[in-house]
């Protein structure tokens, strides 16, 4: 069975911070995807990142970075600078490779301070 | 282009009822995937639809339905509503054909209350 977990339930930071996000995930499978969401307070998700297993290279989207690790079954997600607008519940998701069935962690609310 | 819809946005139902509800994918869009959301659970897979046919399952009961159109648009469907089947139903759409999955695309969801 697979598992997403999100062991930070809320973080706070104050504007202009950095903050990361952790993602451990659980899988026996040898080929899988890793993906963020956001969900903001008007509710719906918005996707932000998609990963295959095979690629561990870090990617960087502005203030938006990716550190996977194979090695620690983890996706961790860091925010640069973080602004108010950052607010929101981010999800960690997994999925086996070939099947639309994605598994999402609990969530992350964060909360950025002014 | 447009995003992903669902109707209705909210809905009060009494338990013992049914409820249907709906979702049009972004156009192009094959794969249909329903989402359970509630504070306790979390984001729980219902079940996935590609080409009219339900591909994927979550572990939900058999009260919890769907199907399917040939314009990709989907319904789902609950019988005989229970209190615990109170939440946001979130449908999203993605590409779903090989090489996936893909990311997915989110509609608002539905308020489901059941009383």
């Amino acid at each position: 069975a697979q598992k997403v977990t999100q062991a930070q339930t809320e973080i706070s930071v104050v504007e202009k911070e950095d903050v990361t996000l952790d993602c451990v995930y659980e899988t026996r499978d040898t080929t899988y995807y890793l993906f963020w969401y956001k969900q903001p307070p008007s509710g719906e998700l918005v996707f932000l990142i998609r990963r295959n297993s095979f690629d561990e290279q870090n990617e960087i989207s502005g203030r938006y970075s990716w550190n996977f690790q194979k090695s620690t079954s983890s996706f961790n997600f860091t925010i640069t600078a973080s602004q108010v607008v950052d607010s929101a519940v981010y999800f960690c998701a997994l999925s086996e490779a070939g099947y639309q069935k994605v598994t999402f962690g609990t969530g992350t609310k964060l909360q950025v301070i002014p | 282009k447009a995003g992903v819809t669902q109707t209705p946005r909210y809905l009060i139902k009494t338990r013992g009822q049914q409820v249907t509800l709906s979702c049009s994918p972004i156009s192009g869009h094959r794969s249909v995937s329903w989402y359970q959301q509630t504070p306790g659970q979390g984001l729980q897979f219902l079940f996935e639809y590609f080409s009219e046919t339900q591909r994927n399952k979550g572990n939900f009961p058999g009260r919890f339905s769907g199907r399917q159109f040939s314009n990709s648009r989907s319904e789902m469907n609950v019988s005989t509503l229970e209190l615990g089947d109170s939440a946001l139903y979130l449908c999203a759409s993605s590409l779903g054909t090989s090489g996936g999955p893909y990311e997915q695309y989110f509609g608002p969801g539905t308020r489901l209350t059941v009383t």
